[in-house]
């Protein structure tokens, strides 16, 4: 069974591009959530989709988006660039039941100079 | 709010001894999950263990274990015969139960050296 497949897996921006994400869970997972790691912040919650639709969303910017596709797929979108949005971004896909946890992808290395 | 704190920021043991990764949360919640997730250079976070908060029985995953005390609001990790595999970051992390809460609250981390 393949795991969560982030790509891409390294990025470099410039301050004020926008950029896409892509997240594709594990086959059957209905449930994306994304989350940023720094080593400032730790891990941090950025939103989780089910079905298409948004169910949580953590305290964010609105230069920061999400969707999820038919086929669970998921994008996340960080819209003009900052130097602090570079980080490390995971995906993580589960069931949708709360006790299996989630199963987290390898994410992508975002930086912005 | 759920804050989960993680005191040792970095512990190291020697092959083959036993340790134990520090873990407390704070919540006003009564029903909730706690999970321990690794971090190894890849960067990709692997679940080790979860417990749900209404069982009372400890959750146990082959060497790993934990001591979950639901009153002091506890959940240690504890790794017996510690293998250089087992080096990584671990994270400590709290999920609400119920509807409307899909997000995990994680702790800043512990970072494990397995020493030969």
């Amino acid at each position: 069974k393949a795991g969560v497949t982030q790509t891409p897996r390294y990025l470099i921006k410039t301050r004020g591009q926008q950029v896409t994400l892509s997240c594709s869970p594990i086959s059957g997972h209905r449930s994306v959530s994304w989350y940023q790691q720094t080593p400032g912040q730790g891990l941090q919650f950025l939103f989780e989709y089910f079905s298409e639709t948004q169910r949580n969303k953590g305290n964010f910017p609105g230069r920061f988006s999400g969707r999820q596709f038919s086929n669970s797929r998921s994008e996340m979108n960080v819209s003009t660039l900052e130097l602090g949005d570079s980080a490390l971004y995971l995906c993580a896909s589960s069931t949708g039941q709360q006790v299996h946890g989630y199963t987290f992808g390898s994410g992508t290395r975002l930086t912005v100079v | 709010a759920q804050t989960v704190t993680q005191s040792q920021p970095e512990m190291s043991v020697q092959e083959a001894e036993t340790v134990t990764l520090s873990c407390t949360y704070d919540t006003s919640e009564n029903n909730y999950y706690l999970f321990w997730y690794k971090q190894p250079p890849s960067r990709q976070m692997i679940l080790v263990i979860r417990q749900e908060a209404y069982k009372q029985q400890n959750a146990t995953e082959n060497r790993f274990s934990v001591n979950f005390q639901k009153a002091a609001k506890s959940f240690s990790l504890k790794i017996s015969d510690s293998q250089l595999g087992d080096t990584a970051m671990y994270f400590c992390a709290f999920m609400k139960r119920g509807a409307g809460s899909y997000q995990l609250t994680f702790g800043k981390g512990t970072k494990l050296s397995v020493i030969p």
